[in-house]
This record gives structure tokens, sequence and C-alpha cells, in this order.
């Protein structure tokens, strides 16, 4: 398994400002995701942050809005742009293990922007 | 495209009851499918995962099957209680990780 931290947990932000969530994992991982889930939704994979390339954002999320760094094989941030309503969401980060595919989640960033 | 399903998308069964939870998914081509529970506001927690050449797995109360030529997967919950109240997530791994929309489950004491 993988052990997967987040900071900050919740925070509450004002419309047009900037948030950067953090995401640590206790062991070496190449392909790790962020995602978004809005209120009583499923997941929605906003991009795949492999270290060692440009992340690759999925339909909908460009990289001025979400920008994203993987420095090394442990860490991650998402940065949450000009932030709207809109954005109000949990953000999760997660890593699945090359050999299985296996996902493990983080405990999620849970944004409300007034 | 991937499309997983499940349904009901909320249940509610008194304690002690065994239960199954489905999910259903439109391709075939996957590679495993894993099986999560989210309490309110959380990350998810990983349950169980089975690879694409397994049939079933298992652990403690919880039992997953996989059908791929169905296109279909249960969780089996048995003994149900309380603390199972959550929403619980399937994922079928392709290309990318497919998730369906969650069954929301509680155990009524």
């Amino acid at each position: 398994s993988a052990v997967i931290s987040q900071k900050p947990s919740r925070d509450i932000c004002q419309r047009g400002t900037s948030l950067t969530i953090q995401c640590q994992v206790d062991s070496q991982v190449t392909m790790m995701f962020w995602y978004r889930q809005q209120p009583g939704q499923s997941l929605t994979l906003i991009a795949t942050a492999n270290q060692g390339s440009e992340a690759t954002y999925e339909s909908g999320f460009v990289i001025d809005k979400f920008p994203i760094s993987r420095p090394n094989l442990t860490f991650s941030t998402l940065t949450v742009s000009n932030m709207s309503p809109e954005d109000s969401s949990i953000y999760l980060c997660s890593v699945a293990r090359t050999a299985t595919y296996e996902q493990y989640f983080g405990p999620g960033t849970r944004l409300t922007v007034t | 495209k991937q499309e997983v399903t499940q349904i009901p998308a909320a249940l509610s069964v008194p304690e002690g009851e065994n239960l199954v939870l489905n999910c259903s998914f439109t391709d075939s081509a996957i590679y495993n499918l894993q099986w999560f529970r989210q309490d309110p506001g959380k990350g998810l927690t990983s349950l169980l995962l089975i690879q694409s050449s397994q049939r079933e797995q298992t652990s403690g109360r919880l039992n997953a099957s996989l059908d791929k030529s169905s296109g279909r997967s249960t969780l089996y919950i048995a003994a149900s209680q309380p603390g199972d109240s959550a929403t619980y997530l399937c994922a079928a791994t392709g290309n990318q990780f497919y998730f369906g929309t969650g069954t929301s489950l509680t155990v009524i004491p």
C-alpha cells in the first residue's frame, strides 16, 4: 500500500485568488493523479502527473488554470488559479503501482470558494 | 469510451443483513477492477482489487467478484454493521481509471 498526505485538508478562499495543494507519498511512485469531486458527484480526473514528464490534462482542464508540479517521485502540487465558486470541490491526489495499477488516495482537500 | 454504472445509487438495510452492491462496465478490456469506500468529505479507501485474470477477492466480511465477459462486478458485504455506512465506488482500469457514480449505503442499527 501507499500512505498519502495532503495539505491543506480544507480551506476557504476568496474569488480570484489561488491555492496550492500539496501531496506527499511515503514511497516512490511513478504514476500520480489529481482528481476533482464536486458535491454529490463521482471523481473527475484533472491530470496525470508522472515524474519526469509534463502533466497530461484531461479535456476541460488546462494548465493555466490547474498548474501541476512533480519535482520528484514522492511529491506533487496542484494549484487552483483565479478561483471562482465553481471550483468549490474536494481535490484528491492518488498514486498507482506500476505492477498492479492499484490506486491509493490521499484524504482530500476540501476547497470552498466564496 | 468505458462507462461504469453502479446500481442502486442508494441502499438502506438493517444491521446484520447481507448485501450486494453492483458495478457494470461497458468495455471488458480492463486491467483490473477496484472497489473503494468513501466516508463523507474524505478520500477513498481501497477495499479490494481484482486483476483481470481473477474471479474474486476476499477480505474479512467483504467479497468481490468479477465477470469480464458480462461486464459485471459485485461487492458482497456479510453481516452488515452501522460502521459500514459509506459510499462505495468501483473503478475499472483500462487506458485510464474509470469510476462509477457510487452506491450510498446506510446500515440502520
